[in-house]
């Protein structure tokens, strides 16, 4: 089992429509967690941090459950510009190494 | 542009030659990394200084092999690489390496290499 496991994708979602995808980790230990966006051939990019107790960051929201080791990330609202590759990242247990997911690709079609 | 900046952008090189790739960051941060982003994988950690010093080498081969000279500086000296080292190379910086939600990654806009 890969350690962050992903959906690669691509979302075909129609502007305006909500899409919603999960991320799934195999360490139970894993200490924080983010998304990251990353537009073709263009460096990662924090988006969010995903605490514990779910947080929102206008029509980006993320969710943490511990019990069945997934985080998910949910967008509202689609815009044409939300067409990226989403990266999950899981801190683990041991602090100093971050592990990437390989990566959702959604695309936001007129 | 991002606080990091990595040099050059694009690099095609020899399987004999020697080149190198740097890095340079201009947000006080301690830690650097370095990653490789090859087509349809995830990002691969290669190597991690924090305060100049190295604190994780990923199995890495020794065809790769980094410098820290300060906490601002990064560089990935390359010499008889293969073809599948082509690759998006990455540096990166955090504040720090620990669990703190303040050791975030900033990414420069990565080095293409591409081994013939």
């Amino acid at each position: 089992r890969k350690e962050v496991e992903q959906d690669p994708g691509p979302f075909n979602v129609p502007e305006g429509a909500t899409v919603a995808f999960n991320c799934t980790y195999s360490n139970s230990a894993s200490q924080s967690f983010f998304w990251y966006r990353q537009d073709c051939r263009k460096e990662p990019k924090l988006l969010m941090s995903v605490y514990s107790s779910g947080n929102e960051d206008g029509r980006f929201t993320a969710q943490l459950n511990r019990a069945s080791q997934y985080i998910s990330l949910l967008i509202r609202d689609s815009k044409l510009s939300d067409s990226a590759t989403y990266l999950c990242v899981v801190r683990g247990a041991a602090g100093n190494k971050l592990t990437f997911g390989g990566g959702t690709r959604v695309l936001v079609k007129p | 542009e991002t606080g990091v900046t990595q040099t050059p952008r694009h690099l095609v090189m020899g399987m004999t030659n020697k080149k190198s790739l740097k890095c340079e960051q201009h947000l006080g941060h301690n830690a650097m990394y370095w990653y490789k982003q090859s087509a349809k994988k995830p990002l691969e950690l290669m190597f991690v200084y924090n305060f100049k010093e190295q604190t994780e080498n990923n199995s890495v081969p020794s065809r790769f092999s980094p410098e820290c000279p300060n906490s601002s500086h990064l560089f990935l000296h390359l010499h008889t690489l293969q073809p599948e080292d082509s690759a998006l190379y990455l540096c990166a910086s955090s504040h720090g390496t620990g669990v703190s939600g303040a050791n975030v990654l900033t990414f420069g806009a990565g080095s293409r290499l591409t081994v013939l």
